[in-house]
């Protein structure tokens, strides 16, 4: 089945405790995005991917960082959260040009 | 700057009247429009999509979206709802200009009410 897949579906951390949520998909798509989620906001772009070794700040990177090492995978780290980083955070896919993007299900993330 | 408005939050209807569902972008530089959907506790899916040709586009549960360049606008249509739309709609836009990037709006919560 091709599907983004995100881990861990749901986390609770303390601020400073670094940590990545991973984003996978085997679709062999070139692009590769994640997004935050917050109420009112829709969402905005953190860091994007056009291939592999190749990412680009979005809208909101500050605080993040990622890495592209193999096309499949695209994980997202916080090296030091904040709880300004609690928010619903996804995952997304697509192939070169203006397609539709596919969507992991989503990384609930509380930063206490 | 490239931005998309929705600006109903929420859209309340009673089952099987008529909805629409407002999206508006702010330049009418050559765009692709996309709707998504997000069920409650779920990830976001795409519900229809304008690239180009006839500009008005459907899904296969019901929904239309028309394509207006002069009034830069694209909203969702739907004659009769059903319960189970009840959901998070998300208009979003990619310019041509800008390598792939995807802007959404705020979304629109459609509540289906018996």
């Amino acid at each position: 089945e091709a599907q983004v897949t995100q881990n861990p579906r749901y986390l609770i951390t303390v601020t400073g405790k670094k940590l990545t949520v991973t984003c996978s998909q085997n679709m062999n798509h070139e692009y590769m995005s994640w997004y935050r989620q917050d109420p009112g906001l829709g969402l905005r772009q953190i860091y994007y991917s056009m291939n592999v070794e190749v990412t680009d700040k979005g809208d909101v990177p500050e605080g993040y960082k990622v890495s592209r090492k193999e096309k499949r995978n695209f994980p997202l780290i916080l090296e030091s959260p904040s709880p300004n980083q609690t928010s619903l955070y996804f995952c997304a896919s697509k192939n070169s040009g203006p397609y539709e993007q596919y969507f992991g299900p989503g990384t609930r993330l509380t930063v206490t | 700057a490239q931005s998309v408005t929705q600006l109903d939050s929420q859209v309340p209807v009673f089952e099987e009247a008529p909805v629409e569902l407002r999206c508006n972008y702010s330049s009418s530089v050559s765009v692709y429009l996309f709707w998504y959907v997000q069920y409650p506790n779920q990830g976001l899916q795409l519900l229809l999509k304008y690239l180009s040709g006839s500009t008005l586009v459907e899904s296969i549960n019901g929904f239309e979206a028309e394509f207006n360049k002069s009034q830069t606008s694209f909203h969702l249509r739907k004659p009769s709802v059903h319960i189970s739309d009840t959901a998070e709609y998300f208009c979003a836009v990619t310019w041509m200009d800008s390598s792939y990037k995807l802007i959404f709006g705020s979304g629109t919560r459609l509540l289906v009410r018996p």
